[in-house]
């Protein structure tokens, strides 16, 4: 079965500096995987995603990821963070049966001013 | 591009009643939708796939009677939350995808509030 863990609860970034958002993730076969981000009380907004091709995916509001075979990782990263990146970030692999989403537990970004 | 809606979008009602929830995909056709569930501070958890036309497919733990889905048409998906209970208060979210397209659009959600 496929799975996804984001190891952080939490990460805390002062506005202005790079940030990261770590992710790894358990898949038979080529992964499938996306980010998300999720404001209080809102659904989830599509940032992007990891299908095939280069490595490093960009995606929308400056963010991108790093796709890592060896470490079965697929951390998302940014610049230069801003306050209005606070929100809720999920990362999640995509089951190639049934074509639905396997969602990690969710990190919580705090951008301090 | 690529919108879903949900309707209504918050629902608070009383413990025994039933709840209608709407999905619809408002500018292409979703051969599937999925259904998830998400608790207070906590990830999305799959409740079920429907394909349109016919029946879903529920995760293991969900009660195919308690929560009923229809997907009657490419651009319309309801889940019925029969004779809800507090417990079953919670967020819940649809997503769409069109055949071909590896992305999921996802609707802003529904809080569903039981008395």
């Amino acid at each position: 079965a496929q799975s996804v863990a984001q190891p952080e609860d939490q990460v805390n970034v002062a506005e202005g500096n790079p940030l990261t958002v770590k992710c790894t993730y358990s898949v038979s076969g080529n992964p499938y995987l996306f980010w998300y981000v999720q404001y209080p009380n809102r659904g989830l907004q599509f940032l992007l995603k990891y299908i095939t091709g280069d490595n490093l995916v960009k995606g929308s509001y400056g963010f991108e990821a790093e796709f890592n075979k060896s470490q079965t990782s697929f951390h998302l990263k940014k610049p230069s963070a801003l306050v209005s990146d606070s929100a809720l970030y999920f990362c999640a692999v995509r089951d190639t049966g049934r074509r639905a989403l396997t969602f990690g537990s969710g990190t919580r970004l705090q951008v301090q001013p | 591009g690529a919108v879903v809606s949900q309707h209504p979008s918050r629902v608070i009602c009383k413990s025994g009643t039933s709840v209608k929830i709407e999905c619809r995909s408002l500018d292409f056709q979703a051969t599937t939708m999925f259904w998830y569930r998400q608790f207070p501070k906590q990830s999305l958890m799959l409740m079920a796939t429907s394909n349109e036309g016919s029946k879903a497919t529920y995760e293991q733990g969900v009660e195919k009677d308690k929560f009923l889905i229809n997907h009657a048409s490419l651009t319309l998906s309801t889940l019925t939350v029969t004779s809800a209970h507090p417990e079953d208060s919670s967020f819940y979210i649809c997503s769409a995808r069109n055949k071909g397209y590896n992305e999921q659009f996802f609707g802003p959600g529904t809080r569903l509030t039981v008395l």
